[in-house]
Order: structure tokens, then sequence, then C-alpha cells
């Protein structure tokens, strides 16, 4: 899981395995969100995104998952890869300040060989 | 190569030094942010800047001193910092002002000694 402000949580999976990021958001108004992924040294690269009115979404080996009753925001990875490996944030577009996304401390993902 | 280049990658400085960050976007974007990622903490939003027009300060230090002289170049002047300032900057476009799909640069690693 993933909770903005804790601890890095860390998630290891076999290559060519799914995987499932977790993320609490934490306004029930906010109505965007996005998930980016953060590779070692370099900055944040956008993945995918959704809006409220919607409660799930598909990329290319990617899907995510927007549960507003529990506020959970969950990113799917089909066939795990090597290349897969960095951490992954979500954001959500908070609604209280003017356009500030708030985004969570991330998961730390490893994908073994 | 996301279309944002940050320059320079790292930057040592004492505290009575006075530097500059800089921040080039090839993506024909509006807006530009600087944002700030420490260690297990979540990225937060410094700066915001639409059209070269500053839109949000988000309760910055005046020791961070932005500057936006055209939509495509973005300056972070730094001076008399502290310690507590080393993080990672990184620099980020988007279409509007709305921080939505930013991309990101590679970022610049400050450490104030």
């Amino acid at each position: 899981g993933e909770s903005v402000g804790l601890h890095l949580p860390t998630l290891s999976v076999q290559e060519g395995d799914n995987s499932i990021i977790n993320c609490a958001y934490s306004n029930s108004a906010s109505d965007y969100f996005i998930w980016y992924k953060q590779e070692s040294g370099k900055g944040p690269q956008f993945i995918i995104d959704i809006r409220s009115n919607m409660d799930k979404r598909q990329g290319q080996r990617v899907t995510v998952l927007l549960n507003k009753t529990v506020k959970h925001l969950s990113l799917q990875i089909a066939a795990t890869q090597p290349g897969d490996s960095a951490v992954y944030f979500c954001a959500e577009n908070i609604k209280t300040n003017n356009n500030d996304m708030r985004f969570g401390a991330g998961t730390r993902l490893t994908v073994k060989p | 190569e996301t279309g944002v280049t940050q320059t320079p990658r790292h930057l040592v400085m004492g505290m009575t030094n006075k530097k500059s960050l800089k921040c080039e976007q090839h993506l024909g974007h509006n807006a530009m942010y600087w944002y700030k990622q420490s260690a297990k903490k979540p990225l937060e939003l410094m700066f915001v800047y639409n059209f070269k027009e500053q839109t949000e300060n988000n309760s910055v230090p005046s020791r961070f001193s932005p500057e936006c002289p055209n939509s495509s170049h973005l300056f972070l002047h730094l001076h008399t910092l502290q310690p507590e300032d080393s993080a990672l900057y990184l620099c980020a476009s988007s279409p509007r002002d709305n921080n939505e799909k930013l991309f990101f640069g590679s970022g610049t690693q400050l450490s104030v000694l």
C-alpha cells in the first residue's frame, strides 16, 4: 500500500508476473488522479491518469482502478518486466488548493529476473 | 528524453554561495513548475508559472527566487541556503497550469554544506 508522508513501501515480483501497486488518497472531493513512474536518476514520468467519473482505465500493459467509496487507487502492470523496476507515485488533485496535486510517498517496485 | 532539460545535474554549495538552477522545455507548453523532492517525503510543489506569470508560490522561503523570462525557460536562484534545503529539485512543464500530466526533467541534486 501507499500513504502520503510515510516510509516507502516496497513490492518485489518475478518477471512475467502481474504487479499491483496501491494508493490510498486523502480527499473525497479529488476528481483527478495520476500515476507516475520514477526510475533511478530520472524525474517522474507520466504513466496513466483517471478522472473520478470513471472507475477503470487501461493503457499499454497498465490498468488504473479507482474506488471512490474507500478512496483507493491501484495500478496494475501486466507481465512485469525488469524495465518496470522503479518508484511509482500516485497523485490526486486535492481541490483544496489552486491546482495542487498531492503526491504519495511512492512504492518501490523491484522485478526479479 | 522528456523534452525538459535541467542543468546542472549535481550541485554542491556552501551556505553563503549564490547559485542558479536552469530548466528548459522543448514541448511548447505554457506552464512550468519547480518541485522539491526530499528523501522519504512526497514531492512538494514550490512555484508555478503560466505564460511567464507566477500563479503560485507555495509558501517557499525567500532564499529561493524563481525567474521565468519566457514560456520555455525557468530558473531557480538560490542564496544563503540551509543544509535542510539539500534535495532533488525537479522542473516540470504542462500544457496548462492545472498541474495535470506533468513532464519532468531529471532534476538537480543539490547538496548544501
